[in-house]
């Protein structure tokens, strides 16, 4: 049972343009909501974080926008850089406890 | 300040075989979480601990794999007799505290087990 879902397993896009990355989970407890970035052979790092207080949070070229109603989330980068290509995870904190329940990814490619 | 560290970054086992995972923490983090990337999927939670102690082991596998974070050392995750199944990344991260607290990860330890 996949808890949060990322149903698009890659996206492509030119640089300078903006990448719009998608995020639905399905638990309405959910209430902190990350995105981590991760490259081959790395681990993930962390990018930027919501509340679910919040409905939008911004961190120099990222934004987390979420939209509580529909149990969706998404991250907008702009403007996208070549050096952004890697995989990209959406995370939510299980309620009450201190583990992340990660969606599958997806492969963002910024091409020139 | 240093990452989380992990060793080592690539482990081979044959089946049967014992594998030992390490985790050092973020320096000041008492907080330690593993999570295991199986290919072409999301992370999946294992364990998570403090010093000495096991707080959530929900995600890990009944038999065959535990782990320990002792008062002084790193964090071990310790699978015995492996199995090709276990083949994966193996990831820890740690925090400063609980709950939204940000996890950082390391690099990962990848198992191969033939």
């Amino acid at each position: 049972d996949q808890q949060v879902k990322q149903n698009s397993p890659s996206l492509s896009v030119q640089e300078g343009r903006i990448s719009i990355l998608n995020c639905d989970y399905t638990n309405s407890m959910f209430d902190y909501f990350l995105w981590y970035k991760k490259y081959p052979a790395e681990g993930p790092t962390f990018l930027i974080s919501i509340s679910s207080i919040k409905d939008k949070n911004e961190d120099g070229r990222f934004t987390v926008f979420l939209n509580k109603s529909a149990k969706h989330l998404s991250l907008h980068i702009v403007p996208s850089q070549p050096g952004d290509s890697a995989v990209y995870f959406c995370a939510a904190l299980f309620p009450n406890t201190d583990k992340l329940i990660f969606g599958t990814g997806t492969r963002l490619q910024v091409f020139p | 300040n240093a990452g989380v560290m992990q060793n080592p970054r690539h482990l081979v086992r044959r089946r049967g075989q014992e594998a030992r995972l390490r985790c050092s923490p973020m320096k000041g983090h008492s907080h330690v979480y593993w999570y295991r990337q199986l290919p072409e999927e999301g992370l999946k939670f294992m364990v998570y601990l403090q010093k000495e102690n096991i707080i959530d082991e929900s995600g890990m596998p009944k038999e065959r794999f535990s782990a320990e974070f002792p008062k002084e050392g790193p964090s071990i995750l310790r699978i015995q007799q492996v199995v090709r199944g276990d083949s994966a990344a193996y990831f820890c991260a740690s925090s400063e505290g609980r709950q939204t607290d940000t996890q950082y990860f390391g690099p990962g330890t990848r198992l191969t087990v033939l």
